[in-house]
């Protein structure tokens, strides 16, 4: 079974540019995560999506990051402008649906290196 | 609050040495769900386990077992006889029970785990 897609892996930009990440998740998760990892801490939720509604965006920086999940299945996280801040690893993870009080496991992808110089 | 302690920033041994991570959680939730992930250098979260909160039954893979012990709200993991291939950085999370759908995972600030021939 195929894991879960990023691209690109690495990506090197200035600050006030544009960037975008493309997340594939596994076949027939419902869920989908964004997270931001800085370099030496666990990593943080930004955004998450039940097939294309927005479940979780409490710690999206909405001023500047955006997500969308076209059609429940692939997403993309934008960030326009970028800040120095911004560098991190973006790791996209996906899930089956959770129930009403079962937490199902979120597997993650191999993530993209961000550097905003 | 929920939040996740991993007090053991670095941990070096010699291989076949036996080594435990810590984990302390806090949360008023009574259902919630802990996890272990690995992190190697290729930067990719690896699952490793999921134990929730009733099922307080220590568990053991191969090498691997961990200790979930609520009167200490600890969740320890220790590699016995450790390879050179365990060398990654671990996490630690916690979740509650996903109601209205949300159910991220709150991470430690991991362990970096070294270990040498």
């Amino acid at each position: 079974e195929a894991g879960v897609a990023q691209s690109p892996r690495y990506k090197i930009i200035e600050k006030r540019q544009s960037v975008a990440f493309w997340c594939n998740p596994i076949s027939g998760h419902a869920t989908l995560y964004w997270y931001q990892q800085i370099l030496g801490q666990g990593p943080k939720l930004l955004i998450q999506f039940q097939n294309n509604g927005v479940v979780d965006d409490s710690q999206l920086p909405k001023d500047r990051f955006s997500a969308e999940r076209l059609k429940g299945v692939d997403s993309t996280l934008k960030i326009q402008p970028a800040k120095l801040e911004d560098s991190a690893v973006y790791l996209c993870a996906s899930s089956l649906a959770p129930g009403s009080t079962y937490q199902e496991t979120q597997y993650f992808g191999p993530g993209t290196r961000l550097l905003v110089l | 609050a929920q939040k996740v302690t991993q007090a053991q920033t670095e941990i070096s041994v010699v291989e076949k040495e036996d080594v435990t991570l810590d984990c302390v959680y806090e949360t008023r939730d009574t259902t919630y769900y802990l996890f272990w992930y690995k992190q190697p250098p290729s930067g990719e979260l690896v699952f490793l386990i999921r134990r929730n909160s009733f099922d307080e039954q220590n568990e053991i893979s191969g090498r691997y077992s961990w200790n979930f012990q609520k009167s200490t709200s600890s969740f320890n993991f220790t590699i016995t006889a450790s390879q050179v291939v365990d060398s990654a950085v671990y996490f630690c999370a916690l979740s509650e029970a996903p109601v209205y759908n949300t159910d991220k995972l709150i991470f430690g600030t991991g362990t970096r785990l070294q270990v040498f021939p």
